[in-house]
């Protein structure tokens, strides 16, 4: 499986965009690119998803570099309730188990008052 | 509308000690899922249900793990003989339809387990 890599932790001003890094240089043609995010003492909920195209929703962003090696999840104007980890994950429709999702340790995302 | 509930939310228990923990997936949804999280890592895949049929259960760390979902909807996780390194919040998720690679999985808030 291509494995993702992120900062383990990043900071932000409550009210400004926050850009949070995602590498996944050994990704196939085929995998497409998740963030889930994890607020404190809850499940991981859904943000967005892409293949190829910038991809854009009520909730975020979602840059894909041409060469699909890496990935910025955009919060467009972060809010204290967006403190949470944040996970990229890749899935391959080609997998059997492409079902399965594989989190990493993820970016925990500080946000300042 | 409701979302996947998981209970209880906290369980404590007594090394060796039978548990069982519920999901209740949103209506409807076909694939269930259950993960385990560990205190700072990220959630980790047990096992995977289509419909009541169990397709997936290469995560479950032990045969002292056992999960069901005998009518299609609700499942429960049950964990025998319960030892230390169980303690960890385990996950629920449904999918509306098959799970495949662009399905959003939906997560419930997860049971914390305290094994002592």
């Amino acid at each position: 499986d291509a494995k993702t890599t992120q900062p383990n932790s990043m900071e932000s001003n409550e009210e400004e965009p926050v850009h949070l890094p995602c590498n996944h240089s050994t990704i196939s043609g085929t995998d497409y690119i998740h963030w889930y995010r994890q607020l404190p003492s809850q499940g991981p909920e859904y943000v967005i998803h892409g293949l190829t195209s910038n991809v854009n929703n009520r909730m975020a962003s979602l840059a894909i570099a041409e060469d699909r090696k890496s990935s910025t999840l955009i919060l467009h104007r972060a809010t204290l309730r967006d403190a949470a980890v944040y996970y990229c994950i890749l899935r391959d429709p080609r997998m059997d188990s492409s079902y399965k999702l594989i989190f990493g340790s993820g970016t925990r995302l500080l946000v300042r008052p | 509308g409701a979302g996947v509930s998981q209970s209880p939310r906290y369980k404590v228990a007594k090394r060796g000690q039978d548990v069982a923990l519920r999901c209740d997936p949103i209506s409807g949804h076909v694939s269930l899922f259950w993960y385990q999280q560990a205190l700072g890592q990220g959630p980790e895949f047990l096992t995977y249900f289509q419909n009541e049929a169990q397709l997936d259960k290469s995560g479950l760390p032990s045969d002292r793990f056992f999960a069901e979902r005998p009518e299609g909807s609700v499942s429960t996780l049950k964990i025998q003989r319960t030892q230390q390194e169980d303690s960890a919040v385990y996950l629920c998720a449904s999918s509306m339809l098959a799970g495949g690679p662009q399905e959003t999985q939906y997560f419930g808030p997860g049971t914390r387990l305290l094994v002592l």
